[in-house]
């Protein structure tokens, strides 16, 4: 099993939609999870924390389910500056990170 | 303004000939590390370091040296560059809290090298 699986999409929604990305991991020792967006060409950047009991930032939401493994990214009401990939990144303890290869989100008016 | 700056941006080269890109933070971050990123494969790890003076393998290291003589700076070496070595390169830094990194990255804006 790969240590990080992300569905690389793309997903094209218009805007005004509501979108949600999974990203699942096998390293149960995985300990701080993140959400990142990468525009093309240019570096990536944090996004939001993904903490047990969920998390909000505006129009983004982020869970994460323990026991399945799995982190959620939830962007309600897209706009078309949410044209992104997005990366899910974890620490599995220590130094080691792991970054999925990220999903293309296309937000069309 | 915090931020990881990086250098240069754009590179062609060839084969053999030997370069350094540089990465300099301002953030007194004690970690900091070298990806790679490549089409379908997402950011690899090439070396990191937890220190000045402490460097680690991360999981694509062939090719490539690092240093850090000070705390600030981490430059990636490529002492003699192949095409396969072509890609888009990212410099990133972080906090250490409670011996792990708990906290998100910083990145460099990037360096596309280009190895003929």
């Amino acid at each position: 099993r790969k240590e990080v699986e992300q569905d690389p999409g793309p997903f094209n929604v218009p805007e005004g939609a509501t979108v949600a990305f999974n990203c699942t991991y096998s390293n149960s020792a995985s300990q701080s999870f993140f959400w990142y967006r990468q525009d093309c060409r240019k570096e990536p950047k944090l996004l939001m924390s993904v903490y047990s009991s969920g998390n909000e930032d505006g129009r983004f939401t982020a869970q994460l389910n323990r026991a399945s493994q799995y982190i959620s990214l939830l962007i309600r009401d897209s706009k078309l500056s949410d044209s992104a990939t997005y990366l899910c990144v974890f620490n599995t303890g220590g130094f080691k990170t792991i970054f999925g290869a990220g999903t293309r989100l296309f937000v069309k008016a | 303004e915090a931020q990881v700056t990086q250098n240069p941006r754009y590179l062609i080269t060839v084969t053999g000939k030997k370069l350094t890109v540089t990465c300099s933070q301002n953030m007194n971050h004690e970690y900091m590390s070298w990806y790679r990123q490549d089409p379908g494969l997402g950011l690899r790890q090439i070396y990191y370091s937890m220190n000045v003076e402490v460097t680690d393998k991360g999981d694509v290291p062939e090719g490539y040296k690092v240093s850090r003589k000070e705390k600030r700076n981490f430059p990636l070496i490529l002492e003699s560059p192949s095409p396969n070595q072509t890609s888009l390169y990212f410099c990133a830094s972080s906090l250490v809290t409670g011996g792990a990194l708990g906290y998100g990255y910083t990145f460099g804006s990037g360096t596309r090298l280009t190895v003929v």
